[in-house]
């Protein structure tokens, strides 16, 4: 089946490095990305979506100049979190979904998430 | 308003009895699609069981079935005879609409302990 690699699967790092997590989808092509952030004990909520070629869509309310997308290839999108502080903190997930392979009703999948610890 | 509304934050049930997680949705389009996702304590996201807007029958995916009721818009899932490996969270996810980058809106979740 389909499969989605998150890379690292956990990052601490001291404030203000930046961080870049990547999201690859190991046998499809994915032309759209999505990334999530998880806080704990919270549900997942869409940062953004990735678009292959062109600029990210952003949800209301996240900083884009704080979370850059790029989504230069048919399998790989990149989340670098920029001059990265305490507040980002969190559990950022990414999910992709197969377009061509049937069934049409194909689900999303994801990644195994990134914990990310900002000291 | 919330799209997707999951109103038990936390759920026992024992071990070999069946349990139902609820979930009720919220939207205009005609065409769309409901998810269930099982998150452990790992953090990765295992897809469940999906029911789409056009469907007759409820999903059913080994012990995990849908009990989709389009005119209450509530699609809860039933996990039968639960497992101590069932003891996670559960997320109701609904796509609306065909297009291809249509992203997943998330209730809140359910978490689920399994008593042996």
């Amino acid at each position: 089946g389909a499969v989605v690699s998150q890379h690292p699967s956990r990052v601490i790092c001291k404030s203000g490095t930046s961080v870049k997590i990547e999201c690859r989808s190991l046998d499809f092509q994915a032309t759209t990305m999505f990334w999530y952030r998880q806080f704990p004990k919270q549900s997942l909520m869409l940062m953004a979506t990735s678009n292959e070629g062109s600029k990210a869509t952003y949800e209301q309310g996240v900083e884009k100049d704080k979370f850059l997308i790029n989504h230069a290839s048919l399998t790989l999108s990149t989340l670098t979190v920029t001059s990265a502080h305490p507040e980002d903190s969190s559990f950022y997930i990414c999910s992709a979904r197969d377009l061509i392979r049937p069934p049409s009703n194909q689900p999303q999948h994801f990644g195994d998430g990134t914990r990310l610890s900002i000291l | 308003a919330q799209k997707i509304t999951q109103t038990q934050p936390g759920m026992f049930v024992q071990e070999k009895e069946a349990v139902t997680l609820d979930c009720t949705y919220d939207t205009s389009d005609q065409s769309y699609g409901l998810f269930w996702y099982k998150q452990p304590s790992s953090g990765e996201m295992i897809f469940l069981i999906y029911q789409g807007s056009y469907d007759e029958q409820n999903a059913t995916e080994g012990r995990y079935s849908l009990n989709f009721q389009k005119a209450r818009k509530s699609a809860n899932l039933v996990i039968s005879a639960s497992q101590l490996g069932d003891s996670a969270m559960y997320f109701c996810a609904m796509r609306e609409g065909l297009g291809a980058g249509n992203m997943l809106t998330f209730g809140g979740g359910t978490r689920l302990m399994v008593k042996p």
